[in-house]
């Protein structure tokens, strides 16, 4: 079975410094990883994604991700935060076997000016 | 929140009755889904369904139904049966012909629902 862990449900971070939300996952096969955003009473947005090749991922509004298969760790990055940052994260996986993504509990993330 | 459409925005349900929530698409997705977002939860799948006239039960499809009739709609039906159901629902949709995987999901702008 596929899962999906986000281990921090809040993250504070100062506008200017580099901020980082973690994210674990597990799946019987190679994974398929997605990081989204959602700001309040929104849909989600599409930031990134790790299908296969690079494991520095880079996606929308200067957001990155590193894929690491030793550890099964996806975490999300961005080198300076924005107070615009601030907003709902989470972190979803799929095996690629014909199987509805799985997401995390969300990471709430507030930048401090 | 582009190509996806839900409808209304806001719904109020009294105890007993039977809503359908709206969602189209033209992005001519084949494959279309329903979740459910309580806080702290996360995004909780309702149900699903990868092509016209199938869908497959999520992971909490008690107290709901769904159709697949036309390829851009798949509207959520919230029954009586349904013990709580205040919530944030979100439909999405992705290009999975094939059974690619790596296509990401699109998500309309949700519909929150109230029982009063």
């Amino acid at each position: 079975a596929q899962s999906v862990a986000q281990p921090e449900d809040q993250v504070n971070v100062a506008e200017g410094n580099p901020l980082t939300v973690k994210c674990t996952y597990s799946v019987s096969g190679n994974p398929y990883l997605f990081w989204y955003v959602q700001y309040p009473n929104r849909g989600l947005q599409f930031l990134l994604k790790y299908i296969t090749g690079d494991n520095l991922v880079k996606g929308s509004y200067g957001f990155e991700a590193e894929f690491n298969k030793s550890q099964t760790s996806f975490h999300l990055k961005k080198p300076s935060a924005l107070v615009s940052d601030s907003a709902l994260y989470f972190c979803a996986v799929r095996d690629g076997r014909n199987t509805p993504l799985v997401f995390g509990k969300g990471t709430r993330l507030s930048v401090i000016a | 929140d582009g190509g996806i459409t839900q409808s209304p925005k806001y719904l109020f349900r009294k105890e007993g009755q039977n809503v359908t929530l709206s969602c189209e698409q033209n992005l001519n997705h084949d494959a279309m889904y329903w979740y459910r977002q309580d806080p702290g939860q996360g995004l909780r799948l309702i149900y699903y369904s990868q092509i016209v006239n199938d869908f497959q039960k999520g992971d909490i499809a008690e107290g709901y139904s769904v159709s697949r009739e036309k390829k851009e709609s798949f509207p959520l039906t919230v029954t009586s049966a349904q013990k709580n159901p205040t919530a944030f629902y979100l439909c999405a949709s992705s290009n999975e012909l094939g059974g690619l995987a790596g296509h990401e999901q699109f998500f309309g702008p949700g519909t929150r629902l109230t029982v009063l």
